[in-house]
């Protein structure tokens, strides 16, 4: 059974950091590419970023691009999203989630994790 | 970047109606779209890849056609436990967008 289990959320001040991880079990982490999604309190999905299953190719929505940073440890069967220069519009819940094809980017698929809460205020 | 229109936004059924949403596409992405359905508190579950094919375990009574830029996602005869949040999402390229949603609620 595959499993995603996201953590590292909480409450930050404007312009601080947060590492959000994804521990995967259940497949062949490296086989598939992983994607980070996210909701705002009371919104919409908004896809945020996404890596290749080698972690060869990473990919970022406009609003964090320059600020996330994607990576991922096949050793640990772990994701991670690196998040600096918080601002307010990043408050939301942070899914981690398995991709529809294998190692290449395509999109999320079935697959997601509960999610955890960010929120960015003062 | 592709915007996903979805309508309506919220929609109101009785159980066993048959309810039909619908997204568009602003530009053509073949049959690279996702439906999902999001009950609250909880993560999306994917529905409906590749347009129209039905996830694995998911009734019968869901389905979706379309492509190019219109697509339909079809419950044949809602029931209760289908309150919920639907999306479109494409993948056709990065980045992948979603539609803003449709609330599900029973008459």
């Amino acid at each position: 059974e595959v499993q995603l289990l996201e953590s590292g959320g909480g409450l930050v001040q404007p312009g601080g950091s947060l590492r959000l991880s994804c521990a995967a079990s259940g497949f062949t982490f490296s086989s598939y590419a992983m994607s980070w999604v996210r909701q705002a309190p009371g919104k919409g999905l908004e896809w945020v970023s996404a890596i290749s299953g080698s972690g060869g190719s990473t990919y970022y929505a406009d609003s964090v691009k320059g600020r996330f940073t994607i990576s991922r440890d096949n050793s640990k069967n772990t994701l991670y999203l690196q998040m600096n220069s918080l601002r307010a519009e990043d408050t939301a819940v942070y899914y981690c989630a398995k991709d529809l094809g294998g190692t290449t980017v395509v999109t999320p698929g079935m697959d997601w994790g509960q999610g955890t809460l960010v929120t960015v205020s003062s | 970047d592709i915007q996903m229109t979805q309508s309506p936004s919220s929609l109101s059924a009785s159980v066993g109606d048959r309810v039909t949403i619908t997204c568009q596409a602003s530009q053509d992405i073949s049959n690279y779209l996702n439906w999902y359905q999001q009950k609250p508190g909880k993560a999306p579950k994917l529905l409906i890849y590749d347009a129209s094919n039905l996830e694995t375990g998911v009734p019968s009574r869901f389905s979706g056609s379309g492509s190019g830029t219109d697509f339909t996602f079809t419950i044949s005869s809602l029931q209760p436990e289908d309150i919920a949040t639907y999306y479109c999402q494409q993948y056709d390229n990065l980045p992948c967008s979603f539609g803003q949603g449709t609330k599900l609620e029973i008459k």
